[in-house]
């Protein structure tokens, strides 16, 4: 069984332009999670997606957005970046029904801000 | 707000050696999941534990949930090189769906 595919692996931007990162989850998971690891803030949630909606986003502000497809899969964008978006992205998915639910995440992508 | 300690920050052990790793929360916890990264890469779900003394073992770690759902240990026995890594504890935050905290992570090294 395929695990959780992130793209692309590596993404190099400069100071202003837009980013998109792209997550395809376990198949059969309804729910995407973005999570932000930067070098030493640790992991922060960003965004949870469920069924096409948008149910819970963290503490970032509006220039980060996503949207989640009909097939599940899942793309954070990312406007106006800034230095400090530099960082790794990591995408997670999960079975619905349950509270609480196992995050199985994805390999990563490597965003950084020049 | 809820925030996850994890201790030692890094340990470096024998092959061969036991060792622990903790996790302690502020608050009560209502799940606790175990991740291993190696750096800069994705996160490898070990285990998750959710009713208090629960304990799970997978191949050669354990791991615990106290009474109390307070705090958690990770318990490797007999340590081999491919468990060096970080292990990342992580939990639900209260009153947001969706959203796990995350421990700042134990950094593994294990000698051969």
């Amino acid at each position: 069984e395929a695990g959780v595919t992130q793209s692309p692996t590596h993404l190099i931007k400069t100071r202003g332009q837009q980013a998109t990162l792209r997550c395809s989850p376990i198949s059969g998971h309804t729910s995407v999670y973005w999570y932000q690891q930067a070098l030493g803030l640790g992991l922060q949630f960003l965004l949870w997606y469920d069924e096409g909606e948008e149910r819970n986003r963290g503490n970032f502000p509006p220039r980060f957005s996503g949207r989640q497809f009909p097939n599940y899969s899942s793309e954070l964008n990312v406007n106006a970046l800034e230095l400090e978006d530099s960082a790794l992205y990591l995408c997670a998915s999960s079975s619905g029904g349950k509270v609480y639910n196992e995050q199985f995440f994805g390999p990563g992508t490597r965003l950084t801000v020049l | 707000s809820q925030e996850l300690e994890q201790s030692p920050q890094s340990l470096i052990v024998q092959e061969g050696k036991n060792l622990t790793i903790n996790c302690t929360s502020s608050k009560t916890l209502y799940g606790l999941y175990w991740y291993k990264q190696k750096y800069g890469e994705g996160l490898i779900f070990l285990m998750m534990l959710q009713k208090g003394g629960e304990e799970k073992s997978h191949e050669k770690i354990t791991a615990k949930l106290d009474e109390k759902k307070q705090q958690s240990s990770l318990h490797i026995t007999a340590s081999q090189p491919s468990h060096a890594g970080i292990y990342l504890c992580g939990a639900p935050r209260r009153g947001s769906q969706g959203n796990l905290i995350f421990g700042k992570g134990t950094k593994l090294s294990v000698k051969p």
